[in-house]
């Protein structure tokens, strides 16, 4: 139990283009997802957390507008990175925290995390 | 701010011996740390967790210890397999856990 897919697991698009990853919860429903980026042999970097039904909250530094997080079901966390360029090229994670898992062995809310999706953009 | 190092150099062990990782952390009380593995491409994949009111977890082959005073975690994996070759990354986490923070990780490679 408690899976995270994502879609896709690598894409390569042109510069300006925008990009869409989805995340999903295959077996629990995930009140809360988080999306994640990391550079090679860097730490995961948290961007944003989003909620189910409402607007995602994100670190700072990260700029809302550029990677658009849609939360819409408790299943699906979707994230847009809008005009792609270069400098977004990177191995894109997202993770899920169920509400109804919470009370389990991980009750300090464990997070359930995707494969991964490699963004290269030329 | 807050800060989390754990060995950037790769920690290189022959098979069946036990591998150590270390996990330092600066300017932060969390609540509780948790373990992570991460293979090449990977998302990383819960291994433990502990709060901090317990000093020592173990799971299997794999025991955490937790020091709060030093404000560090030790990752051993007793009896190591090259299986177990990946990277592990050590995570702090407040009392909502809402928000985690990840070390950079520590490669380990057991050589057959």
């Amino acid at each position: 139990g408690a899976v995270v897919s994502q879609h896709p697991s690598r894409v390569i698009c042109k510069s300006g283009t925008s990009v869409k990853i989805e995340c999903r919860s295959l077996d629990f429903q995930a009140t809360t997802m988080f999306w994640y980026r990391q550079f090679p042999k860097q730490s995961l970097m948290l961007m944003a957390t989003s909620n189910e039904g409402s607007k995602a909250t994100y670190e700072q530094g990260v700029e809302k507008d550029k990677f658009l997080i849609n939360h819409a079901s408790l299943t699906l966390s979707t994230l847009t990175v809008t005009s792609a360029h270069p400098e977004d090229s990177s191995f894109y994670i997202c993770s899920a925290r169920s509400a109804r898992l919470a009370g389990g062995p991980g009750s300090y809310n464990e997070q359930f995390f995707g494969p991964g999706t490699r963004l290269t953009v030329l | 701010s807050q800060k989390i190092e754990q060995n950037s150099e790769a920690l290189n062990i022959q098979e069946g011996k036990t591998a150590t990782l270390t996990c330092n952390y600066t300017n932060y009380s969390p609540a509780y740390l948790q373990w992570y593995r991460q293979d090449p491409g990977r998302g990383p994949v819960f291994l433990l967790l502990i709060r901090e009111n317990e000093k020592e977890k173990r799971k299997e082959r794999l025991k955490v210890t937790f020091d709060t005073t030093l404000k560090q975690s030790l990752f051993h994996i007793t009896a190591s397999q090259p299986a177990d070759s990946a990277t592990y990354l050590c995570a702090l986490g407040d009392t909502g856990g809402f928000k985690t923070i990840f070390g950079a990780g520590t490669r380990l490679f057991v050589k057959a």
